[in-house]
């Protein structure tokens, strides 16, 4: 079936640190890939997504590629902010119809100034 | 816009009673709704698809009749534990979809039971 791996976390950063969180995937077909984030005490918000092999999402300073040759969509920010402080959710997307989403474990991300 | 709702956002209840937990969408109506549940340090698992006006689409090893879910209108589902039992502690989380992208839903803050 359907799998979202993403790194353990917790991860801890300094303020203006660059920011990689590792996913990968494991799905039949060509799926769609989104990052979601949870900030304390609300609920997931979509951060970005993407929909076919290359594409790049973006948003908030976030980006992510779609790799299909090494099943990746890796979450990177250039510099994070306290405010970035959240817990971050890869997903994918697959099956039509059900349009049910798959999610990895979460990744918490704590940006100390 | 797109805000989901979530009644309570905590309970305690006893073991062997049941509980509601109810799911709104305050802006938008929603054609489908999902239950997750979300174990500490664990991804969310799906529990339920559920339609509105129709029966809920169960997702393997989660107990129907213990978990009865109710999606009555476009802006309300609800979820209720019947005789919970202190395994059924947990972090749970309804998300709704509305008329535009089939993949993108929009969560609701979640509700943490315990049961005692």
């Amino acid at each position: 079936g359907d799998s979202v791996t993403q790194m353990e976390g917790p991860v801890t950063l300094s303020e203006e640190a660059f920011l990689t969180i590792n996913c990968t995937y494991t799905a039949t077909g060509y799926p769609s890939l989104f990052w979601y984030v949870q900030y304390p005490g609300e609920g997931l918000q979509l951060l970005l997504k993407a929909t076919k092999a290359d594409d790049k999402g973006s948003n908030k300073g976030f980006e992510a590629t779609y790799r299909k040759e090494t099943t990746s969509f890796h979450l990177e920010k250039g510099s994070v902010q306290v405010s970035d402080s959240a817990v971050y959710f890869c997903a994918l997307g697959a099956g039509a119809g059900s349009y049910q989403l798959t999610f990895g474990k979460g990744t918490k991300l704590s940006v100390i100034p | 816009g797109a805000v989901v709702s979530q009644h309570p956002s905590w309970v305690i209840c006893k073991s062997g009673t049941s509980v509601k937990i109810e799911c709104r969408s305050l802006d938008f109506q929603a054609t489908t709704m999902f239950w997750y549940r979300q174990f500490p340090k664990q991804s969310l698992m799906l529990m339920a698809t559920s339609n509105e006006g129709s029966k809920a689409t169960y997702e393997q090893g989660v107990e129907k009749d213990k978990f009865l879910i109710n999606h009555a209108s476009l802006t309300l589902s609800t979820l209720t534990v019947t005789s919970a039992h202190p395994e059924d502690s947990s972090f749970y989380i309804c998300s709704a979809r509305g008329a535009g992208d089939p993949y993108e839903q929009y969560f609701g803050p979640g509700t943490r039971l315990t049961v005692t």
